[in-house]
């Protein structure tokens, strides 16, 4: 199983860039890597998915190098709104059982 | 649509009790989860349930009991839980299941055990 892992916490400033990477060493071929976000007390909520290269969508974007060993979620321009647990997840695509959650990066945006 | 709801918001038991908590989507979605998170931690799948019929067991208790009665509700029976039990219970659901598939999350339910 693809174990992740990726920085306890981050802090950064509102309008800067926020790049959190996860390290997934082990990934098998047929594993996607995802990133949810998580406020205090609700579910997780989908971010962005991807399989190698870079995706790119209205709230980030993932960048995924060519051994597909880590992955790194960008955030354009945060806001205090952005502070929240994120999970970098790794897993094939036909099943849950070998779905593995990371153990989260706290970020915390300061004004 | 595309909510994921639960009931209760909040549920405090007694150990002797038995409870039930709830889940629904009007998504069309075929998989639906239940997840355990205690403070500080990832969710941890418990039960995934497909096209209503019980797909993964992730080695849970069997004072957790679920329950797929259609394809857009989803229950856990609760009995003989121990205070290691109280945690936020998260319901998600997915197109199908597979970590290709986005998972629509619903807010949990914030059990406490006494």
């Amino acid at each position: 199983l693809a174990k992740t892992t990726q920085p306890i916490s981050m802090d950064s400033y509102e309008g800067q860039e926020v790049n959190i990477t996860c390290s997934h060493n082990n990934i098998a071929t047929n594993d996607y890597i995802t990133w949810y976000q998580q406020f205090p007390s609700q579910g997780p909520r989908f971010i962005i998915q991807g399989y190698k290269t870079k995706v790119t969508n209205e709230v980030a974007s993932l960048f995924i190098p060519a051994d597909r060993k880590s992955s790194t979620l960008s955030l354009p321009r945060v806001s205090l709104s952005d502070t929240a647990v994120y999970y970098c997840l790794v897993g094939p695509s036909d099943s849950n059982y070998q779905l593995i959650w990371g153990a989260g990066t706290k970020l915390i945006i300061k004004p | 649509d595309t909510e994921v709801t639960q009931t209760p918001k909040h549920l405090v038991m007694g150990m002797t009790n038995k409870k039930s908590l709830k889940c629904e989507q009007h998504m069309g979605h075929r998989a639906m989860y239940w997840y355990k998170q205690k403070a500080k931690k990832p969710p941890e799948l418990m039960f995934v349930y497909s096209y209503e019929k019980l797909s993964i067991n992730e080695s849970v208790p069997s004072r957790f009991s679920p329950e797929c009665p259609n394809s857009s509700l989803l229950n856990l029976h609760l009995h003989a839980l121990q205070p290691e039990d109280s945690a936020l219970y998260l319901c998600a659901s997915s197109q199908w299941e597979g970590g290709y598939n986005e998972q629509f999350f619903g807010p949990g339910t914030r059990l406490t055990v006494l």
